[in-house]
């Protein structure tokens, strides 16, 4: 069965800092990937996926970027961090052949 | 108008009681339709996916209604465990694979 691993859980980090999230799928080749953030409040809002190794497609313009260097990992980073980054970080994954998206267990970063 | 939009509860309803939320839309060319369960301070999880002849599994019914733009999910026999905020998901017409659209959610509190 497929598996879905992001790390860390929980990241506090000062403004300014930089930012690299991780996110693996284990049981699957080829996957779609997904960057989402949810802030307190709101819904969740797309801001990167992937359809395959060295391909991103950005939703939103913000000081974040996503890379994938192995088909299934998808990395989010940014180089300076700002207060509104703060959120619940989430990775998912879809077939490629289907819609349906399931999610990792997501990062909580809290920018101070 | 909002692209997907949900009433945000809270529904406080007793265990054994039946509850339902809709979920409208606004591109009327939407296809794909899913509702998605998000407990606290967890990952969203895909509940079921939304089928044109309405569908259901186990204690739960989802229903479309093209003509009108809207979704719904029936849950019978409430459960505790049941508590937990409900997404409604919408993919657009022609989008990409990036292109899920969440509601806000719709949250439920089931009482003993």
């Amino acid at each position: 069965s497929q598996t879905i691993h992001q790390w860390p859980a929980t990241l506090v980090q000062p403004v300014g800092s930089p930012l690299s999230l991780e996110c693996t799928v284990e049981g699957t080749s080829n996957p779609n990937l997904y960057w989402y953030r949810q802030a307190a409040g709101r819904g969740l809002q797309l801001l990167f996926y992937s359809v395959g190794i060295g391909q991103i497609s950005s939703e939103v313009p913000q000081n974040l970027s996503a890379s994938r260097p192995q088909d299934r990992q998808f990395i989010l980073s940014s180089k300076k961090l700002l207060l509104s980054d703060s959120g619940f970080y989430l990775c998912a994954w879809s077939q490629w052949t289907a819609y349906e998206q399931y999610f990792g267990p997501g990062t909580r970063l809290t920018v101070t | 108008r909002k692209e997907v939009e949900q009433d945000p509860g809270p529904f406080n309803v007793p265990e054994g009681a039946t509850v339902a939320f809709n979920c409208t839309y606004s591109n009327s060319a939407s296809q794909s339709f899913f509702w998605y369960r998000q407990d606290c301070r967890k990952e969203p999880k895909l509940l079921m996916s939304v089928y044109s002849s309405g569908n259901e599994d186990g204690r739960f019914t989802a229903q479309l209604n093209r003509a009108s733009q809207y979704i719904s999910l029936l849950i019978r026999d409430s459960k505790l465990s049941d508590s937990a905020t409900y997404l409604c998901v919408v993919r657009r017409y022609g989008g990409s694979q990036g292109n899920l659209i969440f509601g806000k959610g719709t949250k439920l509190s089931v009482k003993p």
